[in-house]
Parts: C-alpha cells; sequence; structure tokens
C-alpha cells in the first residue's frame, strides 16, 4: 500500500543548530513529494517539492531536501535553526495515480 | 493574487445544529480538497473534487458530512447534527490541475467548536 513516514512526531533542536526532518515513503514508480510548514493557527504553506528533476531540492526559508531513491526518503533540513521555525511539518506524496498521501508530522520545538 | 479563502474563520454552535462551511479556491484551479485537522492531529483527508467528475468522497467519516461544488468554484461543506467530534479545522486546497507534481494551496481553515 501507498505510505508515507515521518519518522519523529516531536523534534526539539537548539537556535543555531541543525534541523533534520526524517520522511520515508513506499516505494513505486517515481513520486512526487513535497513538504509543507504549518505554523501555529495558520494555513499550511508549501516549502519545497520534487517533481523528478534534481535530486537536491532547496525550499524557502533556508530548507532544503534531498531525493534518496535508494532509501525512498526525502528528508528535509536547515543548516541553522530559528526561533521562526517553530511549526509542525507535513511530508506529503503523490503517485503516478494521483493519490496524495499526507504524513502525521513533525512538531519542531526551537530551544533558544 | 489572491489564495484560497474559506468562511468563516470560526464557527462555534450547539450539539445538533447544522453548519456550513464555505471554500474560495484560487480562480482557474480544476481541483478542491477538503481536510479535517482535529486538535494535534495530522490531517484527515474529506473529500476531493475535479472538474466535472464525480467526487471521492471515500473520506466522509459518515452520512452527516456532504459537500458540494459549482463548476470549479465555491465549495461548501455541510455537516448536519453536528456532534463534539465534529470539533476540529477543517482546511480547503486547490490545485491548478490533476497530476502529480502539481502542489495544492491551503486555505486558512475555518475552526469549528461543537458545544
Amino acid at each position: 500500500a501507498q505510505s508515507v513516514t515521518q519518522l519523529d512526531s516531536h523534534v526539539s533542536v537548539s537556535e543555531g543548530t541543525p534541523v533534520l526532518l526524517r520522511c520515508n515513503y513506499s516505494s513505486s514508480y517515481s513520486p512526487s513529494l513535497f513538504w509543507y510548514v504549518q505554523h501555529p493557527n495558520k494555513g499550511l504553506q508549501l516549502l519545497l517539492k520534487y517533481t523528478s528533476a534534481a535530486t537536491l531540492v532547496k525550499g524557502i526559508n533556508g530548507f532544503e531536501a534531498e531525493f534518496k531513491k535508494s532509501e525512498t526518503s526525502f528528508h528535509l533540513t536547515k543548516p541553522s535553526a530559528h526561533m521562526s521555525d517553530a511549526a509542525e511539518y507535513f511530508c506529503v506524496v503523490t503517485y503516478r495515480d494521483d493519490k496524495i498521501i499526507f504524513g502525521k508530522g513533525t512538531r519542531l520545538h526551537i530551544l533558544p | 493574487g489572491a489564495g484560497v479563502s474559506q468562511s468563516p474563520s470560526n464557527k462555534v454552535t450547539e450539539k445538533g445544529k447544522d453548519v456550513e462551511l464555505r471554500c474560495d479556491p484560487i480562480s482557474g484551479h480544476t481541483a478542491l480538497y477538503w481536510y479535517r485537522q482535529r486538535l494535534g492531529q495530522g490531517l484527515e483527508f474529506l473529500i476531493y473534487f475535479q472538474g466535472n467528475s464525480a467526487p471521492d468522497k471515500s473520506g466522509l467519516p459518515s452520512d452527516r458530512f456532504s459537500a458540494e461544488r459549482t463548476g470549479e468554484s465555491v465549495s461548501t461543506l455541510t455537516i448536519q447534527r453536528t456532534q463534539q467530534e465534529d470539533s476540529a479545522v477543517y482546511l480547503c486546497a486547490s490545485r491548478k490541475q490533476e497530476g502529480q507534481t502539481y502542489e495544492q494551496y491551503f486555505g486558512p481553515g475555518t475552526r469549528l467548536t461543537v458545544t
């Protein structure tokens, strides 16, 4: 069955340290992959997307993600966390049949 | 340009009443989705409209839930005889067209509280 797994429900990092939010998807034909961010009491905003071009994708606010087909992963990273990055992050996968699968989300906490 | 808008932003209703939530998608977007997000939870798919095709209603949790869309414009989600477990944020998203590479654009949501 098609699925997407966000391995951590909560991640805490100190301000200024790197961020890693993990996402794995079930193997299929090449999927399209997206990361969305949801700040408290706000709607979801697209951070970045992978659609079979470059495997390293750069997004807004300094985030990037690397598509690794051999590992079926699309982990989200940022070199240096900022307090404003505290939010919920969702990994989303769409497959050739256009089915959209949301991960359960990872809440990122930034420690001062 | 204008994004996806939803109204009302907040709705408090008594148990047993009907409510209607509205979504205005981005102009020209053929696909429209409704999701439910309970407090501290992820997104739960409810229903999907694509052009003139029959909607995908596979996510509607009960027959108290229904949704309509007029052409490629406004959609309304109706919840009849509301229950306390219906309390959640209801999110609408639109998408330019069908196709796995197209991202969804989300509205700010309607926060529904059933007392």
